[in-house]
């Protein structure tokens, strides 16, 4: 089974600090993934996704990702954060039968606080 | 186009009852999953519906059940309810053949 492992749970910078928020999964063969935000009294939202190719993605908002295989990573990152990133941010992966049958294995989230 | 919509929006219970939670995915798409958000457990997956057939569920113990119709749309159903049921249900919306999903706003269960 996938487990997915998310470092910070709480997470408190300033506006226009760098973030970045790590993410590890176990699964070692060919995998997507995923970074969801759920912005208070939202529902979650896609942040970005990994499928295959280049492996530094874009999402939106000004957020990337960068998939490193050998370390099984998959952190987010964004250069100046802003008070509306306030926010919860949750990083999946697929189970192993794809096609989303065995839905998404979810870390347990950062609280991310951004003060102005 | 249309996103996940979730029937009702808010719940209160008492325990013992039972409770039905509606779920319309994008049109197009043929596959929903359902998951249960806590603030201790976090986001846990209950199972998923293609095309009218649950392929795989969670580790839930089988007083949560679901079915899906041949409009795509789904339910999912919590007999004797306990407090720990309690919780946020998200039916994600599965874009045909990809593992990607999109989420509804949920359904605020509150068991009392």
């Amino acid at each position: 089974a996938q487990s997915v492992s998310q470092h910070n749970h709480h997470v408190i910078l300033s506006e226009a600090a760098s973030l970045e928020l790590g993410c590890n999964y176990s699964y070692g063969g060919t995998v997507n993934l995923f970074w969801y935000v759920q912005y208070p009294g939202q529902h979650l939202q896609l942040l970005l996704k990994y499928f295959s190719g280049d492996p530094l993605v874009k999402g939106i908002k000004g957020f990337e990702a960068e998939f490193i295989k050998s370390k099984f990573s998959f952190n987010l990152r964004k250069p100046s954060v802003q008070w509306s990133d306030t926010a919860e941010y949750f990083c999946a992966v697929p189970g192993d039968s794809g096609g989303g049958a065995d839905g998404l294995t979810f870390g347990k989230g950062t609280h991310l606080i951004i003060q102005p | 186009k249309a996103g996940v919509t979730q029937t009702p929006r808010y719940l209160i219970k008492t325990r013992g009852q039972q409770v039905t939670l509606s779920c319309s995915p994008i049109s197009g798409h043929r596959s929903v999953s359902w998951y249960q958000q806590t603030p201790g457990q976090g986001l846990q997956f209950l199972f998923e519906y293609f095309s009218e057939t649950q392929r795989n569920k969670g580790n839930f113990p089988g007083r949560f059940s679901g079915r899906q119709f041949s409009n795509s749309r789904s339910e999912m159903n919590v007999s004797t309810l306990e407090l720990g049921d309690s919780a946020l249900y998200l039916c994600a919306s599965i874009l045909t053949g990809t593992d990607e999903q999109f989420f509804g706003p949920g359904t605020r269960l509150t068991v009392l």
